[in-house]
């Protein structure tokens, strides 16, 4: 059962415009979810988080969202660069388990 | 700066062999994490770790894997008489505290042949 779903395997964005990557997940319990970015042959690195007493977190040109009534969550990215083309993975933990749950990860790529 | 060290990077074994994949995690982190992520999907969790106690290993197949982060050293997960499906890119993750995001390693490419 995946409990955290990255509907869109991948994602095409001009430099300079933004781009969303969009998660839902099924499980009520969480309450805390991240976005990690990974390159090809590194590890995932952390990008940002948001609590579930939130509905927003802004760093920088990256912003999360998260509507809890629709178990939806969104990264977006504004203005995009070329750097960051990567896999982005949503990931969520909560309940009686501290590990993170991952979504499949969405494929960026920004066009310069 | 001293991140989240796996090795090897790459470990090629023909089946039936054991693989031995090595973390050492960040400075002053005792929490460590294991995932898998098989070609075309995402990180599974495997194992969740502190410094002599495994913690949730809800993850882990029941036979044939351990995991195990003794008081000194890096934490190990073992794969006995390895199969192709054991195939899979291994990453290791720490933190210091348990709502801390988690820092991952570069992982540990598994090939079976």
């Amino acid at each position: 059962d995946q409990q955290v779903k990255q509907n869109s395997p991948s994602l095409s964005v001009q430099e300079g415009r933004i781009s969303i990557l969009n998660c839902d997940y099924t499980n009520s319990m969480f309450d805390y979810f991240l976005w990690y970015k990974k390159y090809p042959a590194e590890g995932p690195t952390f990008l940002i988080s948001i609590s579930s007493i939130k509905d927003k977190n802004e760093d920088g040109r990256f912003t999360v969202f998260l509507n809890k009534s629709a178990k939806h969550l969104s990264l977006h990215i504004v203005p995009s660069q070329p750097g960051d083309s990567a896999v982005y993975f949503c990931a969520a933990k909560g309940g009686a388990t501290n590990k993170l749950i991952f979504g499949t990860g969405t494929l960026l790529a920004v066009q310069p | 700066n001293a991140g989240v060290m796996q090795n090897p990077r790459h470990l090629v074994r023909r089946r039936g062999q054991e693989a031995r994949l090595r973390c050492s995690p960040m400075k002053g982190h005792s929490h460590v994490y294991w995932y898998r992520q098989l070609p075309e999907e995402g990180l599974k969790f495997m194992v969740y770790l502190q410094k002599e106690n495994i913690i949730d290993e809800s993850g882990m197949p029941k036979e044939r894997f351990s995991a195990e982060f003794p008081k000194e050293g890096p934490s190990i997960l073992r794969i006995q008489q390895v199969v192709r499906g054991d195939s899979a890119a291994y990453f290791c993750a720490s933190t210091g505290t348990e709502g801390s995001p988690l820092h991952f390693g570069n992982g540990t490419r598994l090939t079976v042949t």
